[in-house]
């Protein structure tokens, strides 16, 4: 079975670009959760989609979306980009809805993404 | 703000010798989790502790959880250069629409050959 995959691995943007992160995750997963990881910050919970629906979503400013498909791929944008942004964003999918999706979540390799 | 903390946040051993990582946190929570990174690269799941269950084994890994304390520790036994690599303990809370998982920092784990 296939891992979770998470496109483009590098990135590289100027500052009040916008940019879209893809993530697909293993297959049957339903829930799809992102991350932002900075030496500073740590990594810090974006939101949570499942079904289609974001069921979570943690303490980031509007700039930061994401939707989730049918086939469960999810995709988060972030506008107006800022030196801050600069981070390794992570995916992770469960296999199942409701609290049991936090029992253990498999994460994609990242997408680094650098501001200047 | 972050849920778990580890401690230390960087320990050095021989190959060979055990290592304990231990991780605190504020609130109540559903379990506890530990993961592994390596280098820059994605997470991978170790072991799972449920909030009423006070040991887990997985191979050479050993949790346990003290709720009273608020506490975890993580200990690898004989460990391999290949066990480099940093370790997250993750508070899952169960709230309906809050839930989630919270990080803590990491613990950079450095194992000399």
């Amino acid at each position: 079975k296939a891992g979770v995959t998470q496109t483009p691995r590098y990135l590289i943007k100027t500052r009040g670009q916008q940019v879209t992160l893809s993530c697909s995750p293993i297959s049957g997963h339903r829930s799809v959760s992102w991350y932002q990881q900075t030496p500073g910050q740590g990594l810090q919970f974006l939101f949570e989609y499942f079904s289609e629906t974001q069921r979570n979503k943690g303490n980031f400013p509007g700039r930061f979306s994401g939707r989730q498909f049918s086939n469960s791929r999810s995709e988060m944008n972030v506008s107006t980009l800022e030196l801050g942004d600069s981070a390794l964003y992570l995916c992770a999918s469960s296999l199942e809805g409701g609290a049991s999706s936090y029992n253990e979540q498999f994460f994609g390799p990242g997408t680094r993404l650098t501001v200047l | 703000s972050q849920q778990g903390e580890e401690d230390p946040q960087a320990l050095s051993i021989q190959e060979g010798e055990n290592a304990t990582m231990n991780c605190s946190y504020k609130t109540s929570i559903n379990n506890l989790q530990w993961y592994r990174q390596n280098s820059g690269r994605g997470l991978v799941h170790l072991i799972l502790i449920r909030s009423n269950e006070r040991e887990k084994h997985s191979g050479r890994l050993r949790v346990t959880l003290d709720t009273s304390k608020k506490s975890s520790s993580l200990l690898i036994t004989a460990s391999r250069a290949a066990d480099t690599a940093s370790y997250f303990c993750a508070t899952g809370h169960f709230t309906g629409a809050n839930s989630k998982l919270t990080f803590g920092k990491g613990i950079t784990l450095s194992v000399r050959p």
